[in-house]
């Protein structure tokens, strides 16, 4: 495989369930992101790390919990979420932490679409 | 506050040129990028401008002017496989240079 490749690829749940979205790079880099991306709204950072550490919260709510158990894994572990937080999850990895270093790309997975019910 | 600004639809018929503005206002810049997202797509990379002018990449361009805070994505020889979504970013002149996107533009190709 090669690229991002998030799963699930589309998920439902209730509000007091517990479940976790995974991401893999097979690209070799060193940073990699979580973005929230609901309708008419732009990209929304959640979650920066780098190197496995996390450089970045953007002040999101603790019911959703980042894990980076290696360069290549993410993970966003979710739990009594709310029905705004319905929306599509996309993870993306750099070949650094700054924003995509001197070229400014992000590597996107196609996302993990969430319905809390 | 820290905010893009594009259109939000576009529509324009094969073999046309369309041209997509961004302008930002954030607290730092290093530099613009532009995204494509088709529908049910992962967003992906088109260009990145870090100086002022004119990057050129097929039938795609991006142009950028830091004194203006503006920018632009030329297409050129519309096809219909364009129709898409276009996201601006910026990287922002915080510690870590995060990406900041703009709400997209939706380009509708028609025939």
């Amino acid at each position: 495989e090669t690229g991002v490749t998030q799963t699930p690829r589309h998920l439902v749940m209730g509000m007091t369930n517990k479940k976790s979205l995974k991401c893999e790079q097979h690209l070799g880099h060193n940073a990699m992101y979580w973005y929230k991306q609901s309708a008419k709204k732009p990209l929304e950072l959640m979650f920066v790390y780098s190197l496995e550490e996390r450089v970045e919260n953007n002040s999101v709510p603790s019911r959703f919990s980042p894990e980076c158990p290696n360069s290549s894994h993410l993970f966003l572990h979710l739990h009594t979420l709310q029905p705004e937080d319905s929306a599509l999850y996309l993870c993306a990895s750099s070949q650094d932490s700054a924003g995509g270093g001197n070229t400014g790309e992000l590597f996107f997975g196609e996302g993990s679409r969430l319905t809390v019910l | 506050g820290q905010s893009l600004e594009q259109p939000s639809e576009v529509t324009a018929v094969e073999g046309a040129i369309v041209q997509i503005n961004c302008t930002y206002q954030t607290s730092g810049f290093y530099g613009l990028s532009w995204y494509q997202q088709h529908d049910g797509g992962a967003p992906t990379f088109l260009s990145y401008n870090a100086l002022d002018g004119l990057e050129e990449t097929g039938r795609f361009s991006s142009f950028l002017s830091r004194s203006d805070s503006y920018g632009y994505l030329l297409l050129q020889e519309l096809q219909m496989k364009d129709s898409a979504s276009y996201f601006c970013a910026v990287r922002d002149g915080g510690s870590q240079g995060n990406l900041i996107f703009g709400k997209g533009t939706k380009l509708s190709v028609k025939p």
